[in-house]
């Protein structure tokens, strides 16, 4: 039973670099069968896809995220991350890592617990 | 971009009820529609996809429906475990979620 897991700094500052790590345990993160998937969830956006990546370090981004966002893997460490840059509040937000799967229909089958991202001076 | 709107946005049910949830794409997606589940404080859960395919360990008094632009995600038999929230989303292409529905208890 794989298990993903955030973490990171709760709290950042406008302007300033959100970057969360997902460890994920229980799996490879290097099967092709999967993509490792950041999501978010605020009260005034709802789920927001953010992006995901393959294990070969293949990205697609939310195209409305896309001149912020980088995702990352390191398969020697079985975890990908997440970097969001010159954050303001509206990226407040609890931030999901999740699993990917299925190439034609593709969905998320497996989540970590999330973590808040509190952007505040 | 594809915008996926359900309805209602909540509902209050009886533990025992048949519940129908709603969800609209704004241009045709086939297939590619996923239902989850999310309870308080928790990540959400993934109940259907491909529109109709029960994920693996879901009860069967989950199913799923439609193609094309309109699908419902029913709930057979209420259980007090199924109080939360579901959400739609589409994988045609940028994955998208509704705004979710919660289900409430009467």
């Amino acid at each position: 039973q794989v298990q993903l897991q955030e973490s990171g700094p709760g709290l950042v500052k406008p302007s300033q670099t959100l970057a969360l790590t997902c460890t994920v345990s229980g799996g490879s993160i290097s099967s092709g069968d999967y993509y490792w998937s950041w999501i978010r969830q605020s009260p005034g956006k709802g789920l927001e896809w953010i992006g995901h990546i393959y294990y070969t370090g293949t990205t697609y981004y939310n195209p409305s995220l896309e001149s912020r966002v980088t995702i990352s893997v390191d398969t020697s460490k079985n975890h990908f991350s997440l970097r969001l840059t010159s954050v303001t509040a509206s990226d407040t937000a609890v931030y999901y890592c999740a699993r990917g799967m299925g190439s034609g229909y593709r969905r998320l089958d497996s989540w970590g617990q999330g973590t808040l991202g509190t952007v505040s001076s | 971009d594809i915008q996926m709107t359900q309805s209602p946005s909540s509902l209050s049910a009886s533990v025992g009820d048949r519940v129908t949830i709603t969800c609209r794409a704004s241009q045709r997606i086939s297939s590619y529609l996923n239902w989850y589940q999310q309870s308080p404080g928790k990540a959400p859960k993934l109940l259907i996809y491909a529109a109709s395919t029960l994920q693996s360990g879901v009860p069967s008094r989950f199913s799923g429906s439609g193609s094309g632009t309109e699908f419902t995600l029913t709930i057979t038999s209420l259980q007090p475990e199924d109080f939360a929230t579901y959400f739609c989303q589409q994988s045609y292409n940028t994955l998208a979620f509704g705004g979710g529905t919660k289900v409430e208890i009467k």
